[in-house]
């Protein structure tokens, strides 16, 4: 069975500083995908970024990027120049295909705190 | 756009009650989802399904149950709620690839937190 493991329950950043939210995942799966989500007080889930197993290169979005080590099995989410909006509950995912879809797997969550 | 709607985004039951959650995406999506979201232990899935009549026991399907009756719609039963259900209950959907197609990401929705007293 998939597993994802965020060992920070929270962090804090000083605004315009870089943070980097932890993520490691446990698979024997060929093929997989990785994915970060942004939890604002509001709810809403947002999705952030996409790493696949077989991309060479890591996943980059703005000023999100993901730092992806196969070998050591994580995949670190790093925000460059925090800003206040930032602070957020921040969950890793993994997905793989099933026989006629497929499912998700998250994290338990890291809360980002930007403190100005 | 994306849109993925939840019937209600608080709902308060009493212990014993049949709670019907329901979930509408307009993206003619082929799988959808439901988790529970609890603190400490992140999102969870109850349920998910594939195609219409089509669902897949998750991680913790126990006191719950699902209907498909149509592709935009996916609904989440409790049939007996009780306070340990007490919690966010957050519906997705993601498109289907195929195999050997990239997977994709879920598109959620605003969540529904359930109360039960």
């Amino acid at each position: 069975a998939q597993k994802i493991t965020q060992t920070q329950p929270g962090m804090f950043v000083q605004e315009k500083e870089a943070v980097t939210l932890d993520c490691t995942y446990d698979t024997s799966d060929p093929s997989y995908g990785l994915f970060w989500y942004k939890q604002p007080s509001s709810g809403e889930m947002i999705f952030l970024i996409y790493q696949g197993s077989y991309d060479q290169q890591n996943a980059t979005e703005g000023r999100y990027s993901l730092n992806f080590q196969k070998a050591r099995k994580s995949a670190n989410l790093v925000i460059s120049a925090s800003q206040l909006g930032d602070s957020a509950m921040y969950f890793c995912a993994s997905s793989r295909v099933v026989n006629y879809g497929q499912n998700f797997v998250f994290g338990p969550g890291t809360r980002l705190s930007v403190l100005p | 756009d994306v849109k993925v709607t939840q019937s209600s985004r608080y709902l308060v039951k009493r212990t014993g009650e049949k709670v019907f959650l329901e979930c509408v995406q307009d993206m003619d999506h082929e799988n959808m989802f439901w988790y529970r979201q609890d603190p400490g232990l992140g999102l969870r899935l109850i349920y998910f399904s594939y195609d219409v009549k089509m669902k897949e026991k998750g991680d913790i399907p126990e006191g719950y149950s699902v209907s498909r009756e149509k592709k935009e719609r996916f609904s989440l039963i409790l049939e007996s709620a009780s306070t340990n259900q007490t919690s966010m209950y957050l519906c997705a959907s993601s498109p289907w690839g195929g195999r050997g197609l990239p997977v994709w990401t879920q598109y959620f929705g605003p969540g529904t937190r359930l109360l039960v007293l």
